[in-house]
């Protein structure tokens, strides 16, 4: 069973980097079957997709255009892992921060969904 | 980006009867390989969002068959056939067809 741990700092300053750490059990962060992906939630905007990162013979990502050139999102195969970083943040970026395993099919390569999820983690971000 | 809305955004039900919830697209999100690239979630409160659906009709993994979903292009519905009171909380589809992955805004699904 596929179970993923958040964790990282739940208070950031303006204009600092915040750093957010998936880990994975049950599964690899290498799987050609899966995308690790990053979401955000806040009253303002609702729930919102930050990106993902797969391995699918090299490693590739997509960010959402909102937050596109201040996010990275990277694996760690030395630690099964993944993590988010979000550059120069405003109070605007306060969220509960969620990380999500994309589904995909072994055999047809299939999306099956994010059927599972992180427990979240709650980031304000204030002086 | 795809813009998805959904509709209604407050939904107070019954139980025991039946529930439905639309969701659309600005563009198609059926893919080349025919599949409606469509998930549906269920955030219960205090909770993370949980997989109802995938590819616009398939229910996850231990989803009750009174979860149902349709549709295909820009138009999707969520059925509940008979509501429980644990079906209570909001209701998100995504778009997964391209990158960036869209939420709509949501359906609170609350007990009348």
């Amino acid at each position: 069973q596929v179970q993923l741990q958040q964790s990282g700092p739940g208070l950031v300053k303006p204009s600092q980097t915040l750093s957010l750490t998936c880990a994975i059990s049950g599964d690899s962060v290498s799987s050609n079957s899966a995308t690790w992906n990053w979401i955000r939630q806040s009253p303002s905007r609702g729930l919102e997709w930050l990106g993902r990162t797969f391995y699918r013979s090299k490693w590739s990502n997509d960010y959402a255009v909102s937050v596109k050139g201040r996010i990275t999102i990277n694996p760690d195969t030395s630690k099964n892992q993944f993590s988010l970083q979000l550059n120069s943040v405003t109070p605007e970026d306060t969220a509960v921060f969620y990380c999500a395993r994309g589904n995909y099919n072994r055999s047809n390569a299939l999306y099956h969904g994010m059927g599972v999820w992180g427990q979240g983690t709650t980031v304000t971000v204030s002086s | 980006d795809i813009v998805v809305t959904q509709s209604p955004l407050s939904l107070p039900v019954t139980p025991g009867e039946p529930a439905s919830i639309s969701c659309r697209s600005s563009q198609s999100l059926l893919y080349s390989n025919g599949y409606n690239y469509l998930d549906w979630y269920l955030q219960k409160p205090g909770q993370s969002p949980q997989l109802l659906i995938y590819l616009g009709s398939n229910r996850a993994s231990g989803v009750p068959d009174r979860f149902s979903g349709s549709g295909s292009g820009t138009d999707f519905t969520l059925k509940i056939s008979r509501v429980e009171a644990e079906d209570v909380g909001v209701y998100y589809c995504m778009q997964t067809v391209q990158a960036p992955f869209i939420f709509g805004p949501g359906t609170k699904v609350d007990i009348k």
